[in-house]
């Protein structure tokens, strides 16, 4: 069965600073992954994803991910953290094909100190 | 484009009481998922619809929970009776059938049981 790990459940940055969240995955070939973030009281949004090809990704808000295949990862960057940025972050993994379900990590929360 | 709508945000209900949930996806998306989201976890696939049909309910608690999508639109989903563990926040999302897409997910509706 498919699972995410993430490892880091809480996260602190300084404004400006940069910033990865980690996150693995386990599943026997190249699943699509995807990040999404959710702000207080509201639902989950979809920072980017990846089903091929390229394997750094750029999403919205300044995030990118990366793909690699050979530590089963798909970590998510940002260069400069805003305060804006302070939310909780869910990767997340799909098979591909057909009508498989998404399965989400247990999330890492972001807090953004000035 | 409207988003995934969902009613009520709120509710609060005592153990053994019924409550029901309503959504409604993007127009177009053929698939419909509910995730329960329990404070400090990731959300978990609850129930996934493809057009009126249920694709994937493993993790349905059948004997409280049950969920509807009748036309194959809008969807419902019912606790019968509460328990207090079910305090979660029930997220909708929608997608289109295709495989290389992504869900979108609705504002949600944080249950409280006392």
């Amino acid at each position: 069965a498919q699972s995410v790990t993430q490892p880091d459940i809480h996260i602190t940055v300084s404004e400006g600073a940069s910033l990865e969240l980690r996150c693995n995955y386990s599943y026997g070939a190249t699943p699509y992954l995807f990040w999404y973030v959710q702000s207080p009281g509201q639902g989950l949004q979809l920072l980017l994803k990846y089903f091929s090809g390229d394997t750094l990704v750029q999403g919205i808000k300044g995030f990118e991910a990366e793909f690699k295949r050979s530590q089963s990862s798909f970590n998510l960057r940002k260069p400069s953290v805003h305060w804006s940025d302070a939310a909780e972050y869910f990767c997340a993994v799909r098979n591909p094909g057909g009508y498989q379900k998404v399965t989400f990590g247990t999330g890492t929360k972001l807090q953004v100190i000035p | 484009e409207a988003g995934v709508a969902q009613s009520p945000r709120y509710k609060i209900i005592e153990k053994r009481q019924s409550v029901a949930f309503w959504c409604n996806p993007i127009s177009g998306h053929a698939t419909l998922y509910w995730y329960q989201q329990i404070l400090g976890q990731g959300p978990k696939l609850l129930i996934q619809f493809q057009n009126n049909g249920v694709v994937d309910d493993s993790q349905l608690p059948k004997d409280r929970f049950s969920a509807e999508r009748l036309k194959g639109v809008d969807s419902t989903l019912k606790i019968q009776p509460a328990k207090l563990e079910d305090s979660a926040v029930y997220l909708c999302a929608s997608s289109f059938s295709r495989a290389n897409t992504e869900a979108f997910f609705g504002q949600g509706t944080r249950l409280t049981v006392v």
